[in-house]
């Protein structure tokens, strides 16, 4: 069965701590690994896409990697604005997305 | 680029008044949009897919005759909750895609409150 397990569910960080997010996904043919961010009440917005296996791609202080599991969005030196949800989620070949539930990160001053 | 727009960001209602929320691409032509629903905390479940020109494809367990969903151009999707019932209330989120990428774009939410 074709599915997204992001961990932590949550994660306390202090201003410039980096640290990882973690996506494993099993789906049946990997089309594309989507990062998004969400704020409280908002919809998601678009980070990265991934299309295969050592693809990385960078923004700001984020960095996003990919295995054939998993996919790791990397926070380098956070600040407090970055403190949001960030949903990972796989498209197969079938054009399904399967989202994971989130890690909700908080970055404290 | 690739902006999507919802409107209304936020409805109240009455129990038994249809709603209709309204999801527009801004800067591209969606060949196809999505509607998720959101429940506190938890992540997106997706509702159904739509194709312009083409009736709306619903995931099992969304019932067709109460969430009715119209893709009638590029730039326009809507999805209207007939008869709401305050179990209907929650976060409703579509998004937006065009042929050439496999990327969705987000639009705002709507926020439903059924009284």
């Amino acid at each position: 069965e074709d599915q997204v397990t992001q961990s932590p569910e949550a994660l306390r960080l202090q201003e410039g701590e980096s640290s990882s997010l973690n996506c494993s996904y099993t789906v049946s043919g990997l089309r594309g690994l989507f990062w998004y961010r969400q704020d409280p009440g908002k919809g998601p917005e678009f980070l990265f896409t991934l299309y295969s296996a050592g693809e990385e791609k960078e923004k700001e202080r984020l960095k996003a990697t990919l295995t054939k599991k998993e996919s790791f969005l990397h926070i380098t030196a956070p600040k407090p604005e970055d403190s949001a949800t960030y949903l990972c989620a796989a498209q197969n070949t079938g054009n399904q997305f399967y989202f994971g539930t989130g890690t909700s990160l908080t970055v404290i001053p | 680029g690739a902006v999507v727009s919802q409107h209304p960001s936020r409805v109240i209602c009455k129990s038994g008044t249809s709603v209709k929320i309204e999801c527009r691409s801004l800067d591209f032509q969606a060949t196809t949009m999505f509607w998720y629903r959101q429940f506190p905390k938890q992540s997106l479940m997706l509702m159904a897919t739509s194709n312009e020109g083409s009736k709306a494809t619903y995931e099992q367990g969304v019932e067709k005759d109460k969430f009715l969903i119209n893709h009638a151009s590029l730039t326009l999707s809507t999805l209207t909750v007939a008869s709401a019932h305050p179990e209907d209330s929650s976060f409703y989120i579509c998004s937006a895609r065009w042929t050439a990428t496999y990327e969705q774009y987000f639009g705002p939410g709507t926020r439903l409150t059924v009284t």
